[in-house]
């Protein structure tokens, strides 16, 4: 089955610079790439996606890129505000509809 | 983007008895939804995948007859704590896949506590 790895599992950064946040997949068949940002006490909200046949996605301040030779995707968030502080989760999904999910970052940023 | 309903958001009940959490698609049409449990500092812990008219599919360890999930039309699915202990206590989350482009929307979650 497939696996996912994420990496920061925390993460500190001054507001306005940058975080990135890297994962790692394991399934050549997983095509789906989404992210979630989950505040505290609440489910987990769609930020930004990105398929397999697309290599980098930009959203404003946040941006995804996709490596599919090194099973790697990773969350790029500029310009970080105090309000971007939350748990980030990534995921890999097959064409089976199967998601599977990294284990979290947890983002704070200090303002 | 798509919109998914959890209610109730937070209810308390005392040992023994049963809650029920209501999962609803509000703008799309879900022909998977997934139910989660999340403990705190935790990632999600899928309990189990239901699909509309059929029965759930457990992850193991998951006791399906005190987990019932109940997914009986396209954008409503139910998970029913039978006989709910102060164990059962946690961040019980939806997610609903369904739509025109397979995308996975969650919803608010249910904290359950019980007493």
């Amino acid at each position: 089955g497939e696996n996912v790895e994420q990496h920061p599992s925390t993460l500190s950064v001054q507001e306005g610079d940058s975080a990135v946040i890297k994962c790692t997949y394991s399934d050549s068949a997983s095509n789906y790439f989404p992210w979630y940002k989950q505040e505290l006490g609440k489910g987990p909200q769609l930020i930004i996606d990105i398929r397999s046949n697309v290599g980098e996605k930009k959203d404003q301040r946040i941006a995804v890129t996709l490596n599919k030779t090194a099973k790697h995707f990773s969350l790029h968030i500029t310009e970080t505000q105090p309000e971007d502080s939350a748990v980030y989760f990534c995921a890999a999904s097959n064409p089976g509809n199967q998601f599977y999910f990294g284990t979290g970052t947890s983002l704070t940023v200090i303002p | 983007g798509a919109v998914v309903s959890q209610h109730p958001s937070r209810v308390i009940c005392k040992s023994g008895t049963s809650v029920k959490i209501e999962c609803r698609s509000l703008d799309f049409q879900a022909t998977t939804m997934f139910w989660y449990r999340q403990f705190p500092k935790q990632s999600l812990m899928l309990m189990a995948t239901s699909n509309e008219g059929s029965k759930a599919t457990y992850e193991q360890g998951v006791e399906k007859d005190k987990f019932l999930i109940n997914h009986a039309s396209l954008t409503l699915s139910t998970l029913t704590v039978t006989s709910a202990h102060p164990e059962d206590s946690s961040f019980y989350i939806c997610s609903a896949s369904g739509g025109n482009t397979g995308e996975l929307f969650f919803g608010e979650g249910s904290r359950l506590t019980v007493l």
